[in-house]
């Protein structure tokens, strides 16, 4: 299937914890998203990488660190989890260009304890 | 900064009857404007976008408007179907490679059958 995947679906950890998420795109897209979103369903983007480049920071903490093996892969670990970081984790993929469709993952739902 | 403004949060329309969600932007550089549902447990959906050189598009049962001078934009859907409920998101883009989405609070809609 063509399509944005992401590993775990479902993320229980335990605060002060290390975690990563893992996502892959066989779409041939070259831009890669991480989007978090809030209790309240607010989406608001994290991180854009355009051919294994960061191209878009969104002033996120520095606990959070994206890692873009290959144009397909981009994964996203964050160290000394916090409790308010517990939200539902979206990756992303599109062409270049902010005017293209965005390809979402199903989600990594993250509970921080 | 950029906003986007999303209006209402949530609506319940009878099953057959015509659901409108508005948004209104603050960045006048953005061009394109795409519209996402969100189903549960699901990652977001593109459904329908627009150019900014043009006033209205229409798919089937959605249209979208959208008014450039007043910063306007406006998902219509027409005979709606309990497949409808989900969340939607309007969203508003510069549109080059570096830009990002900024996504509106979301709204609720549920069909009553």
């Amino acid at each position: 299937d063509t399509a944005v995947s992401q590993t775990p679906k479902y993320l229980v950890t335990q605060m002060g914890n290390d975690k990563s998420i893992k996502c892959e795109q066989n779409l041939g897209h070259d831009t890669m998203y991480w989007y978090k979103q809030d209790s309240k369903k607010f989406l608001k983007i994290m991180f854009s990488y355009n051919n294994k480049e960061l191209i878009i920071n969104e002033t996120v903490p520095n606990r959070f660190s994206p890692k873009s093996p290959d144009k397909a892969h981009l994964n996203l670990h964050i160290n000394s989890l916090e409790l308010g970081d517990s939200a539902v984790y979206f990756c992303a993929s599109s062409l270049s260009g902010g005017n293209n469709e965005q390809f979402f993952g199903p989600g990594t739902r993250l509970t921080v304890l | 900064g950029e906003n986007v403004e999303q209006h209402p949060s949530t609506l319940s329309v009878q099953e057959g009857d015509s659901a409108v969600i508005k948004c209104t932007y603050s960045d006048s550089a953005s061009n394109y404007f795409p519209w996402y549902k969100q189903e549960l447990g699901k990652g977001p959906q593109l459904i329908i976008d627009i150019r900014s050189n043009v006033g209205e598009k229409k798919d089937q049962r959605i249209a979208v408007t959208l008014n450039k001078t007043a910063k306007h934009f406006s998902l219509h859907i027409t005979e709606t179907q309990p497949e409808d409920s989900a969340v939607y998101f309007c969203a508003a883009s510069r549109g080059s490679s570096a830009s990002k989405i900024i996504f509106g609070s979301g709204t609720r809609l549920s069909i009553r059958p």
